[in-house]
């Protein structure tokens, strides 16, 4: 069965700083991964979707990569602000289902 | 809008009774999911549903059902069954697998038990 792993679980930075959010999944089947954003309470929200054969995806200070092979991704925030803050969620979806990881609690200092 | 609805956001469920949960969504997407979080765990999907009139059980389907008579809709009923129902429930739907295939998600219910 798939398993995702986030590391790690909780992150605080000062704002302004570049930071690297990592997923690492046990079955190199998938279609696709995505990152999600979940604010407290919130739904979530798809932040990049990168598909199997892709390496990156960029979206504004985002910035995913994958690397299919060794089961990795990674999630690049340039410049982090505040409003970042967030807990951040990777899924893989191998078919019929998307499985998740459990979450990067991110805190941006001000 | 396109999107995904999902009410009450709160819901307080009395022992040994049913709550039903509503998803709706005019996404035209054919599958959809239901999902349960607790803290400092990642998702649970309960059932999901590729096509009207058919649906799947995931991981943790014990204690739930759910019903697909449109294509917009798939509510979930907690039922008594359900030990300890008390978490956010998150409802998403997708077009069918493709490499393109992404998840879009509604709110979440918050159910509690009193």
């Amino acid at each position: 069965k798939q398993e995702v792993t986030q590391i790690p679980a909780a992150l605080s930075v000062p704002e302004g700083e570049n930071l690297v959010l990592n997923c690492s999944f046990t079955d190199s089947a998938i279609y696709n991964l995505q990152w999600f954003r979940q604010d407290p309470g919130k739904g979530l929200t798809s932040l990049l979707l990168i598909q199997s054969s892709q390496r990156e995806q960029t979206s504004g200070r985002l910035n995913a990569s994958l690397d299919k092979s060794s089961g990795r991704s990674t999630l690049y925030i340039a410049a982090s602000q505040p409003g970042d803050s967030a807990t951040y969620l990777c899924a893989v979806n191998t078919g019929n289902q998307f499985y998740f990881g459990t979450g990067t609690s991110l805190t941006v200092i001000p | 809008d396109g999107g995904i609805t999902q009410s009450p956001k709160y819901l307080f469920r009395k022992e040994g009774q049913n709550v039903t949960l509503s998803c709706e969504q005019n996404l035209n997407h054919d599958a959809m999911y239901w999902y349960r979080q607790d803290p400092g765990q990642g998702l649970r999907l309960i059932y999901y549903s590729q096509i009207v009139n058919d649906f799947q059980k995931g991981d943790i389907a014990e204690g739930y059902s759910v019903s697909r008579e449109k294509k917009e809709s798939f509510p979930l009923t907690v039922t008594s069954a359900q030990k300890n129902p008390t978490a956010f429930y998150l409802c998403a739907s997708s077009t069918l697998t493709g490499i393109n295939t992404e998840a879009f998600f509604g709110q979440g219910t918050r159910l509690t038990v009193v």
